[in-house]
């Protein structure tokens, strides 16, 4: 079973829409990172969100970490294709990363 | 400044053979980690070596083992592999040990076990 849950599995969309990514757990983790993974290549981290209750913006992406520290959430405002590729959440507990299973989006132009 | 390697990218194994790869972090990180991707389990943490010790490890089974050297680069190994050893191996690395430090990974080695 995985520490992190990650909904949904699969983000099919057209060019222009508003996605929502979740990532749940039931431990606390000290901080919270999200990923992004293309094809043949390793992830990339693109925030790190450390505060309960904390709200980071990256242009067009949207963080947020849950007051519990237990769970968060990517908003992506107006999605385009180059927003294709695997979407990943890690929790760091106890000095340790735990991944999240992964969103695969497919931006459709 | 040069990203994180590894060699090789790709390779293919048969069950009960072994295999090393090979991990080059970036200039002056000391932490290296190393994490198993399948599409069923998504990504899963192996260990970590700081200065050439382990810091922490993962829950697999003792057959995969690592080193870290005292150029910070690593190498691990697969002993006796099994079909569901297949799959693509991170490794990442950072500046500081644990989850303290931003991780950068490398592209990975996919291994295929036939």
């Amino acid at each position: 079973t995985q520490l992190l849950e990650q909904s949904p599995q699969f983000l099919s969309i057209q060019e222009g829409e508003n996605l929502t990514v979740y990532c749940n757990s039931s431990s606390v983790f000290s901080s919270l990172q999200w990923y992004r993974q293309e094809p043949g290549e390793g992830p990339v981290l693109l925030v790190t969100v450390v505060t309960g209750g904390e709200v980071k913006k990256l242009k067009r992406l949207t963080f947020q970490f849950g007051d519990a520290r237990k769970d968060s959430s990517l908003h992506i405002t107006a999605a385009q294709p180059g927003d294709t590729g695997l979407y990943l959440c890690a929790g760091v507990r106890f000095n340790k990363f735990y991944f999240g299973s992964g969103t695969k989006l497919n931006v459709k132009p | 400044k040069a990203g994180v390697t590894q060699t090789p990218r790709y390779l293919i194994k048969t069950r009960g053979q072994q295999v090393t790869l090979s991990c080059s972090p970036i200039s002056g990180h000391r932490s290296v980690s190393w994490y198993q991707q399948t599409p069923g389990q998504g990504l899963q943490f192996l260990f970590e070596y700081f200065s050439e010790t382990q810091r922490n490890k993962g829950n697999f089974p003792g057959r995969f083992s690592g080193r870290q050297f005292s150029n910070s680069r690593s190498e691990m190994n697969v002993s006796t592999l099994e079909l569901g050893d297949s799959a693509l191996y991170l490794c990442a690395s950072s500046w500081l040990e644990g989850g303290t430090d931003t991780q950068y990974f490398g592209p990975g080695t996919r291994l295929t076990v036939l």
